[in-house]
């Protein structure tokens, strides 16, 4: 199987703290691994794109120094949300490709972040 | 602009009938389609694919159309159980993307399985 795991599950801040979400693949290297954020009963929203070893790619209108994201290894990339407020607030979904060249993406189990 | 579009919000069939889940899209550059089920609270779980050289791809109880000319796939479950009951995601990717992979998804559709 291609297994992601995300840590933490649920997460509780206070506004103005900053929240570190990790992201691993298990089972396969992933040179591509994908952020997510879905707000209720929307559709998944990509908000950038992290290559191992370089600077991530972000969707229009994410804003790169609030939502940190680092790709250090071939197994874990990490979110960082900078001072946090509530309108932060939301369920962050990390995917990984497990090869290049193709297209399927695997995705974690997500993080409910409630900032208060 | 919703590239990739799930019309129907919500469906309901019963156990043992066919669920029929379908997604449109808009961009013809999109060359590979996928299907995810997401459970809340959880993330999405890849169903199937297929890639824009074939119109049908067959896996289990899962087998998605793609109608390239009308830019419509769809999703048949048969025969549907209570457990397929979830939220079913289609995405898109194409030759724009490749490089990166990058996913556009449709809003998605909560099918409902009743016993």
């Amino acid at each position: 199987g291609a297994v992601v795991s995300q840590h933490p599950s649920r997460v509780i801040c206070k506004s103005g703290t900053s929240v570190k979400i990790e992201c691993r693949s298990l089972d396969f290297q992933a040179t591509t691994m994908f952020w997510y954020r879905q707000f209720p009963k929307q559709s998944l929203m990509l908000m950038a794109t992290s290559n191992e070893g370089s600077k991530a790619t972000y969707e229009q209108g994410v804003e790169k120094d609030k939502f940190l994201i680092n790709h250090a290894s071939l197994t874990l990339s990490t979110l960082t949300v900078t001072s946090a407020h509530p309108e932060d607030s939301s369920f962050y979904i990390c995917s990984a490709r497990r090869q290049p060249g193709t297209d399927t993406q695997y995705f974690g189990p997500g993080t409910r972040l409630t900032v208060l | 602009d919703q590239q990739v579009k799930q019309n129907s919000p919500s469906l309901s069939v019963q156990e043992g009938r066919i669920s029929i889940l379908n997604c449109d899209y808009t961009n013809s550059m999109f060359d590979y389609f996928l299907w995810y089920k997401k459970y809340p609270a959880e993330g999405p779980t890849f169903l199937i694919s297929i890639s824009s050289i074939k119109d049908k791809n067959e896996d289990g109880r899962f087998t998605v159309f793609l109608n390239k000319s009308a830019k419509h796939l769809s999703l048949h479950i048969v025969p549907s159980q209570p457990g397929d009951s979830a939220v079913y995601f289609c995405a898109a990717s194409g030759l724009i993307y490749n490089q990166g992979g990058k996913l556009i998804f449709g809003q998605g559709t909560e099918l409902s399985v009743k016993p």
